[in-house]
């Protein structure tokens, strides 16, 4: 089975600088996924690691440390546009297949 | 290319209709699933498949069938609906597993069921 455990809530200033957490726990690791979902909305792929290490892309940046079972994601220069929730998932091995797994998402409100 | 599309987008059930929610994918993806999404509760696997004809359960599949008769596909069928069974569905797709092949998700579908 798999575990995976990220803050219900957080808050933030426009411009400022976010760092989601999340832990896991999961058989077969196959990779960590990092989703933006705004309100009403589907979810939407910002990025995935593998590896460990930091994966910068333009004002997001993702860390993963398997030994750990550690992730963040870290969001720069705040915009408005970013109050949404984010979903860590995690694929792992389920059957023949791997398969991922969602967290509960957090859910992150910017204000000005 | 539409992606993956969900049909209908907005469904109202009384408890023990049936109905059938089509998911429907364009990108010759092997891999489709369905969750559904609620309030607290992040997005919980129903079902899956890794292929035409083939199925598989996921977390939360009791009360739930589907079918993967067409590899651009996948029905989620509610055969006697409940009210612990209102939530919003959402239908995604892979390529296959590998961590590149993102899943890409339909705009969801909207069930309350009374």
């Amino acid at each position: 089975g798999q575990n995976i455990d990220q803050p219900t809530e957080m808050t933030a200033t426009e411009g400022a600088i976010v760092q989601i957490n999340c832990t896991y726990q999961t058989s077969g690791f196959n990779g960590l996924f990092w989703y933006q979902q705004h309100a009403g909305e589907a979810p939407t792929f910002l990025s995935y690691n593998v590896l460990d290490g930091l994966e910068e892309k333009g004002r997001f940046s993702s860390f993963l440390s398997r030994s750990k079972g550690y992730s963040y994601l870290l969001l720069k220069e705040l915009q408005m546009k970013d109050s949404a929730s984010y979903l860590c998932a995690v694929s792992g091995r389920s059957g023949g297949s791997y398969i991922p797994t969602f967290g509960r998402g957090t859910s992150l409100i910017v204000h000005p | 290319n539409a992606g993956v599309t969900q049909t209908p987008k907005f469904r109202v059930l009384k408890t023990g209709q049936s109905m059938t929610l089509l998911c429907a994918q364009d990108m010759n993806h092997e891999y489709m699933y369905w969750y559904r999404q609620d309030p607290g509760m992040g997005l919980r696997l129903i079902h899956y498949s890794v292929g035409e004809g083939t199925t598989a359960k996921g977390e939360v599949p009791d009360g739930y069938n589907v079918s993967r008769l067409k590899k651009q596909n996948f029905l989620l069928g509610l055969e006697s609906a409940a009210p612990s069974q209102t939530s919003v569905y959402f239908c995604a797709s892979t390529l296959g597993t590998s961590p590149t092949d993102t899943q890409y998700f339909g705009p969801g579908t909207r069930l309350t069921v009374l």
